[in-house]
């Protein structure tokens, strides 16, 4: 399964921006970008996920560099409940396991 | 709307001791999988099932064991606990297949210790 690469950790403030980033050089033509986020003492929640076109959705945005070797997860306005490990992982499309990486731990500071 | 439920929520064993975890989803979900999550670590895939009377293993399956007779449970069974089995367990589910089937729910967790 492909790799990917993400920062151990990072820092936004509070109601502002957040940019998440992840390098994944090897993908391949048929593997899908997903980001799931776990909260504290919780299990991994699913948050977006593309093949090639940017993404939004209630949660989220997802920008596909036009390579696919790199992509961004933005969160438009940090709240401290988005305090979360963010993993970044690759799906071959049809597939249904997960391979994860150990993320990256966003903290949000008041 | 109950989603993917476990139990217990923890457990405390001794070495050599048997147990079983417990999964159930309330989504018609023919994909079901379990995973273990170490201090600092990411997730690690167990076991994995595709429909009722399917399963297959993950990444670190060793020690374990699962079975599916119903499309709704999926336990997770210990034969003789050891040590290196302390972790927090996930259960997650989804669809096998077509649109979203790569979008996993997952439980809120069994945190076991063996001692």
């Amino acid at each position: 399964d492909a790799k990917t690469t993400q920062p151990n950790s990072m820092e936004s403030n509070e109601e502002e921006p957040v940019h998440l980033p992840c390098n994944h050089s090897t993908i391949s033509g048929t593997d899908y970008i997903h980001w799931y986020r776990q909260l504290p003492s919780q299990g991994p929640e699913y948050v977006i996920h593309g093949l090639t076109s940017n993404v939004n959705n209630r949660m989220a945005s997802l920008a596909i560099a036009e390579d696919r070797k790199s992509s961004t997860l933005i969160l438009h306005r940090a709240t401290l409940r988005d305090a979360a490990v963010y993993y970044c992982i690759l799906v071959q499309t049809g597939a249904n396991n997960l391979f994860f990486g150990t993320g990256t731990r966003l903290t949000v500071i008041p | 709307n109950a989603g993917v439920t476990q139990t217990p929520k923890f457990q405390v064993l001794k070495t050599g001791q048997s147990m079983t975890l417990q999964c159930a989803q309330d989504m018609n979900h023919e994909y079901m999988s379990w995973y273990r999550q170490d201090p600092g670590m990411g997730l690690r895939l167990i076991h994995y099932s595709v429909g009722a009377g399917i399963t297959d293993q993950g990444e670190v399956p060793n020690g374990y064991n699962v079975s599916r007779s119903t499309t709704e449970d999926f336990p997770l069974r210990l034969l003789s606990a050891a040590p290196s089995q302390t972790s927090v367990y996930f259960c997650a589910s989804s669809q096998a297949s077509g649109r979203d089937n790569e979008k996993l729910f997952f439980g809120s967790g069994t945190q076991l210790s063996v001692l």
